[in-house]
C-alpha cells in the first residue's frame, strides 16, 4: 500500500520538552510539507521541502526544526521554544514542488501540551 | 498579505439538493486551485483540482474557477449526508523557488441533511 504514514496519532508534551513527530511517504514523492492546523483554522505551513537535503522555512517556523536526511522522512520537532504547541499537525507530500501538483496528507498528529 | 477566503458556514442543504462551496483569492497571479474535504479529526483529502477558466467535471463534483473575478467554486451534486464535511480550498501562488506550496482558506462547513 503507498502512502503517507505519521505517528504517533497522538503526543502529550510536557513544558521545555522537545518533541519529535514522525512522516513517512513510500510514494516516491520529492517534495514534503508540514502544517499545523487549530480548530476552526486552515492549514499554516510549517516548513517544506523539495529536494533529499535541503528544506525551507514556512509561515510559522519559528519554534520548529525538520531534517530531510531521506526521500522517503521528514521529521518535525516541536522545541520548547514554541510556545503554543497544541494543534493537529499535517504532513503532506507531493511528487514535485511544481505549481501543478497536487498534495496528498498523512492521517496527522494530535499534539497536547500537559 | 495573500489570502484565500471561504465562507465558514455552516451551509446546510436537504439530502439530494445541490451545495454550493465559494471561495475568492486574492492573488490575481494564482496558478491553480484544489478543493480538499475533511471529516472532523481527519487530515483533508483530494477532491478535485482545476487550472484553467471554466467548469471540471468529476462524478457529483463540479469545480468551476473566473480568474478575472478571481474565484473558484465547488458544486456538489444530489448531496449526500456522507458529504457532511469541512472543504478547503487552497490555491497555488506560482511562487519563484516555492512553486508547489499552497495557502489555504479556514474551509467551510458543511451540513447535508437526511
Amino acid at each position: 500500500d503507498g502512502g503517507i504514514t505519521q505517528s504517533p496519532k497522538y503526543l502529550f508534551r510536557k513544558e521545555g520538552q522537545n518533541v519529535t513527530l514522525s512522516c513517512e511517504q513510500n510514494l516516491n514523492h520529492d517534495a514534503m510539507y508540514w502544517y499545523r492546523q487549530d480548530p476552526g483554522q486552515g492549514l499554516r505551513l510549517i516548513y517544506y521541502s523539495q529536494i533529499v537535503n535541503d528544506f525551507q522555512k514556512g509561515d510559522i517556523a519559528e519554534g520548529y526544526s525538520v531534517s530531510r536526511e531521506k526521500k522517503e522522512s521528514f521529521p518535525l520537532t516541536v522545541t520548547s521554544a514554541q510556545k503554543n504547541p497544541t494543534a493537529f499537525y499535517l504532513c503532506a507530500s507531493s511528487k514535485a514542488g511544481g505549481i501543478q501538483e497536487t498534495q496528498y496528507f498523512g492521517p496527522g498528529t494530535r499534539l497536547l501540551v500537559l | 498579505q495573500k489570502e484565500v477566503e471561504q465562507n465558514s458556514g455552516p451551509l446546510s442543504v436537504p439530502e439530494g439538493a445541490i451545495a454550493s462551496l465559494n471561495c475568492t483569492y486574492s492573488d490575481r497571479g494564482s496558478q491553480s486551485f484544489f478543493w480538499y474535504r475533511q471529516y472532523s479529526g481527519k487530515s483533508p483529502e483530494l477532491i478535485m483540482f482545476i487550472y484553467s477558466n471554466g467548469d471540471k467535471e468529476d462524478g457529483r463534483f463540479t469545480a468551476q474557477l473566473n480568474k478575472a473575478s478571481q474565484y473558484v467554486s465547488l458544486l456538489i451534486r444530489d448531496s449526500q449526508p456522507s458529504d457532511s464535511a469541512t472543504y478547503l480550498c487552497a490555491v497555488n501562488l506560482g511562487d519563484g523557488g516555492s512553486q508547489g506550496n499552497l495557502i489555504f482558506g479556514k474551509g467551510t462547513k458543511l451540513s447535508v441533511k437526511p
